[in-house]
């Protein structure tokens, strides 16, 4: 069965630093997402992608965030100067592009970013 | 602002012992609500996706139903392999598709 691929599964960095976390979404989806699951708390939204642009992003997905679909298949979210609060799991999701509503998601593994 | 609580945090329950978890949800417009399954480490994973109140849907061991405020989870004889955390989201008219409201969860353990 077709799944979201994310890299890495961990991701250790130092406050300030820049990352890239990686995302493979399945090949014949059109929608990306990037969420972030804090522990112990809620799955947020950050961020939806669709047709090379950012559709729709939430208060937390700010400045320092940034979103890029560099080729056909990687789906990236770059944070410029990582803060201690960013530390989290970070999922990427897809979905199938077509007129129909409340699509389901397809989830990714997870990257675990942990900022010191 | 559009909300999502649900309980239990968590359920232990013994195999064969049905239970149901509740999502209760506050929301301007509901244009869905869906239920996802967590394992550790993992990303949540799709079980269902109900719209309008009323509507049920069912999956294995798993039962979805939709009131006008809030939605449930039946669990009907529970096997170890049930054990996860359930979540429920919702989307609201005005946010783009896939924004999701997630709650906190339920953990569910089974035990044998």
């Amino acid at each position: 069965e077709p799944e979201v691929t994310q890299t890495p599964s961990h991701q250790v960095t130092q406050m300030g630093q820049e990352v890239i976390l990686r995302c493979v979404p399945i090949s014949n989806h059109l929608y990306f997402y990037w969420y972030r699951q804090i522990l112990g708390q809620k799955v947020e939204f950050l961020v939806s992608f669709y047709n090379n642009e950012i559709s729709e992003k939430s208060e937390i997905f700010d400045d320092q965030f940034s979103v890029e679909r560099p080729d056909g298949s990687n789906f990236t979210l770059k944070i410029r100067s990582t803060k201690l609060e960013d530390s989290a799991m970070y999922f990427c999701a897809s979905s199938v592009s077509s007129r129909a509503t409340n699509e389901k998601l397809f989830f990714g593994s997870g990257t675990q970013l942990s900022v010191l | 602002e559009d909300q999502v609580t649900q309980s239990p945090e968590a359920l232990r329950l013994q195999e064969g012992e049905s239970s149901s978890l509740n999502c209760s949800y506050t929301v301007s417009g509901l244009r869905g609500l869906f239920w996802y399954r967590q394992d550790p480490g993992k990303g949540p994973e799709f079980l269902f996706t109900l719209y309008s109140a009323g509507e049920e849907k069912e999956k294995e061991r798993l039962k979805a139903t939709l009131t006008k405020k809030e939605s449930f989870l039946h669990i009907t004889a529970p096997k170890p392999e049930d054990s996860a955390t359930y979540l429920c989201a919702v989307q609201a008219y005005g946010g783009s598709q896939g924004n999701l409201i997630f709650g906190k969860g339920t953990k569910l353990s089974v035990k044998p």
